[in-house]
């Protein structure tokens, strides 16, 4: 059973960008949430979605992210004219339903030149 | 509004030296608190849960430990592989299912 896969695992991105982002859960599992580590800073968390549903997207900034978990396909976190401050590693972690222990994967680390 | 505090921010400990990592919560309703381990370049590897006051769990050398206001994760004679930083977070009951996280402990063993 494959762990949560992220890729890419590096990207780089000139300022005013585009970065995509993807994350494919957990077989089984149906709850995604993004994450990001800033360096030298905790996780935050950015948004919790299901299948077609963002539940929760009390952490994501206002402008330029956006993120969606379709029926069929990886979920996506899409930042739209990237800037230098979003340079940080974006963890993906997904769970079999509430309550429950999520598992997180390796991160996207984006850099912004 | 709901936080983690964990203690202390690095510690350096000999091959063999048992000690705890600290980790305090303010949240209204404790759901769940959870223990990860982080390798550098890694995302976090899921430790244990813990869900009410006076519940341990253990795993090889660690055990975590959980009260009304705080969580310990006991590491007995580490090795040098257990150098990483352990993260607490606590999940939040208010409609959703995000973590909050403290800021971690970056533990290092030397052999």
């Amino acid at each position: 059973n494959a762990g949560v896969m992220q890729n890419p695992r590096h990207l780089v991105r000139r300022r005013g960008q585009e970065a995509r982002l993807r994350c494919s859960p957990m077989k089984g599992h149906s709850h995604v949430y993004w994450y990001r580590q800033l360096p030298e800073e905790g996780l935050k968390f950015m948004v919790y979605l299901q299948k077609e549903n963002i539940i929760d997207e009390s952490g994501m900034p206002k402008e330029r992210f956006s993120a969606e978990f379709p029926k069929e396909g990886p979920s996506i976190l899409r930042i739209q004219q990237v800037v230098r401050g979003d340079s940080a590693a974006y963890f993906c972690a997904s769970s079999p339903g509430t309550g429950i222990e999520a598992f997180f994967g390796q991160g996207t680390r984006l850099t912004v030149v | 509004e709901d936080q983690v505090t964990q203690s202390p921010e690095a510690l350096r400990l000999q091959e063999g030296e048992s000690s705890s990592l600290n980790c305090s919560y303010t949240v209204s309703g404790l759901r769940g608190l959870f223990w990860y381990r982080q390798d550098p370049g890694k995302g976090p590897e899921f430790l244990f849960t813990l869900y009410s006051a006076g519940e341990e769990k253990e795993k090889e050398r660690l055990k975590a430990t959980l009260t009304k206001k705080e969580s310990f994760l006991h590491i007995t004679a580490p090795k040098p592989e257990d150098s990483a930083t352990y993260l607490c977070a606590v999940q939040v009951p208010q409609g959703a299912q995000k973590l909050v996280f403290g800021q971690g402990t970056r533990l290092t063993i030397n052999p």
